[in-house]
């Protein structure tokens, strides 16, 4: 079965700063890997996928993740964060079209401080 | 792209009474939708996939005749929450998928 492990539960960083939100999966055969972000309140929105092809992908709002095979992680970054990078982050494992069900991790809450 | 809504976005129901959620993808056709439930602080948790034409496929533990699914069309699925009791306030959010999973906004159920 397949799993995702999101080891921060909750992660602050000064405006400015660069930011590296963590994502282990554990998954039989070559994953489908997504990050969304959630404000408070709302529903999700992707910020970036992987199904194949380059393992650095380049995602909305300036984040852009790095699949590791050998690491089983798909980590996602951002050289510069901003106040309103602040939200809930999740990372998400799937078997891909035809099978399209996602597993998701428990998430990440970004703070920002000044 | 890609945009998918959701009404209500919230709504405020006595115990007992039954409660319809619609879930529309705007711009694009799904044959597959998800529904999901969050409760405060935590991840999603899926209940069933919803597939245009054919009964809804449901997690283990979630009752399926409490919680009604139909997938009328490829752009529309419902959620409707049957004799509504309390436990059963949360935050309901869909997916359309096309391969990729499109978030609603949600729907914020309180039961009184």
């Amino acid at each position: 079965a397949q799993s995702v492990t999101q080891p921060d539960i909750h992660i602050t960083v000064s405006e400015g700063a660069s930011l590296e939100l963590r994502c282990n999966y554990s998954y039989g055969a070559t994953p489908y890997l997504f990050w969304y972000v959630q404000s408070p309140g709302q529903g999700l929105q992707l910020l970036l996928k992987y199904f194949s092809g380059d393992t650095l992908v380049q995602g909305i709002k300036g984040f852009e993740a790095e699949f590791k095979r050998s690491q089983s992680s798909f980590n996602l970054r951002k050289p510069s964060v901003h106040w309103s990078d602040a939200a809930e982050y999740f990372c998400a494992v799937g078997a891909g079209v035809g099978n399209e069900k996602l597993t998701f991790g428990t998430g990440t809450r970004l703070t920002i401080i000044p | 792209g890609a945009v998918v809504s959701q009404h209500p976005s919230w709504v405020i129901c006595k115990s007992g009474t039954s409660v319809k959620i619609e879930c529309r993808s705007l711009d694009f056709q799904a044959t597959t939708m998800f529904w999901y439930r969050q409760f405060p602080k935590q991840s999603l948790m899926l209940m069933a996939t919803s597939n245009e034409g054919s009964k809804a496929t449901y997690e283990q533990g979630v009752e399926k005749d409490k919680f009604l699914i139909n997938h009328a069309s490829l752009t529309l699925s419902t959620l409707t929450v049957t004799s509504a009791h309390p436990e059963d306030s949360s935050f309901y959010i869909c997916s359309a998928s096309t391969g990729t999973q499109y978030f609603g906004p949600g729907t914020r159920l309180t039961v009184l």
